[in-house]
């Protein structure tokens, strides 16, 4: 594994339920994001967080909520989702250090909307 | 939004020969280049980053960079059964945000 633990590795959930995924990072880095991972498409950046600022939203709906409470962790609370909203979500980390921006990823949470 | 492009694939060769995966991207200001490798069911593992033009080489793995020609490509030498993967290629946009490509399905025939 890279440094990057995310939980829960596996979530099944209802449209009306309200859930949270736990990222957290062990490498010592400055920036973290979200990404999301759907079938036969490119990963989607969601959030990025620089210094635990908020520094990029990709357009995300509301229903899908970041918390980066400190460098070494990040949260993404969920509610009221879509069945389209069925995914591997992604967490990963980077170091800021000129122009190396090499991101280091979790192991996902599989997520399935019922 | 940039765009990087990979062929979808599989490609497929056999034990022991040079795979090339191929990567363009659409964006000329574009300053660091990397290459990922995910197995199915898991998630993705940083293999090589590239940030000049010429090549890089890390064990089997060769990154060539061209960037006149907005071309990012990666070799991999002797390849094995356990090379068999997709193969992300991704692009920096601007500061750390980075565009990935679809990825190119490799199968690797023992």
């Amino acid at each position: 594994e890279t440094g990057v633990t995310q939980t829960p590795r596996h979530l099944v959930m209802g449209m009306t339920n309200k859930k949270s995924l736990k990222c957290e990072q062990h490498l010592g880095h400055n920036a973290m994001y979200w990404y999301k991972q759907s079938a036969k498409k490119p990963l989607e950046l969601m959030f990025v967080y620089n210094f635990k600022e908020q520094t990029e939203n990709n357009s995300v709906p509301s229903r899908f909520s970041p918390e980066c409470p400190n460098s070494s962790h990040l949260f993404l609370h969920l509610h009221t989702l879509q069945p389209e909203d069925s995914a591997l979500y992604l967490c990963a980390s980077s170091q800021e250090s000129g122009q190396t921006y090499e991101q280091y990823f979790g192991p996902g949470t599989r997520l399935t909307v019922t | 939004q940039k765009e990087v492009e990979q062929n979808s694939g599989p490609l497929s060769v056999p034990e022991g020969a040079i795979a090339s995966l191929n990567c363009t991207y659409s964006d000329r200001v574009s300053q660091s280049f990397f290459w990922y490798r995910q197995y199915s069911g898991k998630s993705p593992e940083l293999i090589m980053s590239i940030y000049s033009n010429g090549d890089k080489e890390d064990g089997r793995f060769t990154a060539q960079l061209n960037k006149a020609s907005q071309y990012v490509s990666l070799l991999i030498r002797d390849s094995q059964p356990s090379d068999s993967a997709t193969y992300l290629c991704a692009v920096n946009d601007y500061g750390n945000k980075l565009v990935f490509g679809a990825g190119t399905i490799l199968r690797v025939k023992s």
